[in-house]
């Protein structure tokens, strides 16, 4: 089944310590967007590439990186995570940016900062 | 500027009741409505969308939506809950060419035996 695929589900970091999560899809869909979402909150979004153009919200911290070296994987870096960066991250995918495209939504990765 | 209300963060319906949950949109062009279900440690998985090809929406495991436009409404309702269904619902909208999601604060669905 086409699908996007996040890893690890879970990820345990230290404090400071860098860390990347990863994102992969067999869709073959143009727009590739990261959530992050905390507990009891809607989504929110963090950046998204539309093939290889990258798009950073405005709101979000330099702390947060992102690479998409082909169509099927992106990649979330934080650098120096912090306590208020545990949380869940979403990877999804659209076709495009078209109004009525949805968004298909991997598994996410729960990550815990100590 | 462009909302998304759910009424509701929580609600709670016995087995085989009525699930109405609800969502107002805010934009002065009907946007296009989602409503996503999200499971404990889970992503968001689609239960329906509105394109404007129909006002009652069908979706998946029973859900249905009606989009009315003189209510800016598009409330979620699902004739007889099931212990399955309980989990958090987002309402969300998107205009036209616009690769932004406005979500909805969630609602979060009890279901009592």
């Amino acid at each position: 089944d086409a699908m996007v695929i996040q890893n690890p589900r879970y990820q345990v970091t230290q404090f400071g310590k860098p860390v990347t999560l990863s994102c992969s899809q067999t869709l073959n869909h143009n727009v590739m967007y990261w959530y992050q979402q905390k507990s009891s909150q809607a989504p929110k979004l963090l950046f998204h590439y539309y093939d290889k153009d990258f798009n950073n919200e405005a709101d979000t911290p330099d702390n947060f990186q992102s690479r998409r070296p082909n169509t099927s994987f992106c990649f979330l870096d934080i650098r120096s995570p912090g306590l208020g960066d545990a949380a869940m991250y979403l990877c999804a995918t659209s076709r495009d940016h078209g109004g009525e495209t949805e968004a298909f939504f991997g598994q996410g990765t729960r990550l815990t900062v100590v | 500027a462009q909302s998304v209300t759910q009424l509701g963060s929580h609600v709670s319906v016995s087995e085989g009741a009525l699930v109405l949950l609800r969502c107002n949109y805010s934009s002065s062009v009907p946007p296009y409505l989602f409503w996503y279900v999200q499971y404990p440690n889970q992503g968001l998985q689609l239960l329906l969308k509105y394109t404007s090809a129909a006002t009652l929406v069908k979706g998946i495991n029973g859900f249905e939506a009606e989009f009315k436009k003189s209510e800016t409404s598009f409330h979620l309702t699902k004739p007889s809950a099931h212990m399955s269904d309980a989990a958090e619902y987002f309402c969300a909208a998107k205009m036209d060419s616009n690769y932004q999601l406005i979500w909805g604060a969630g609602t979060k669905l009890i279901i009592k035996p």
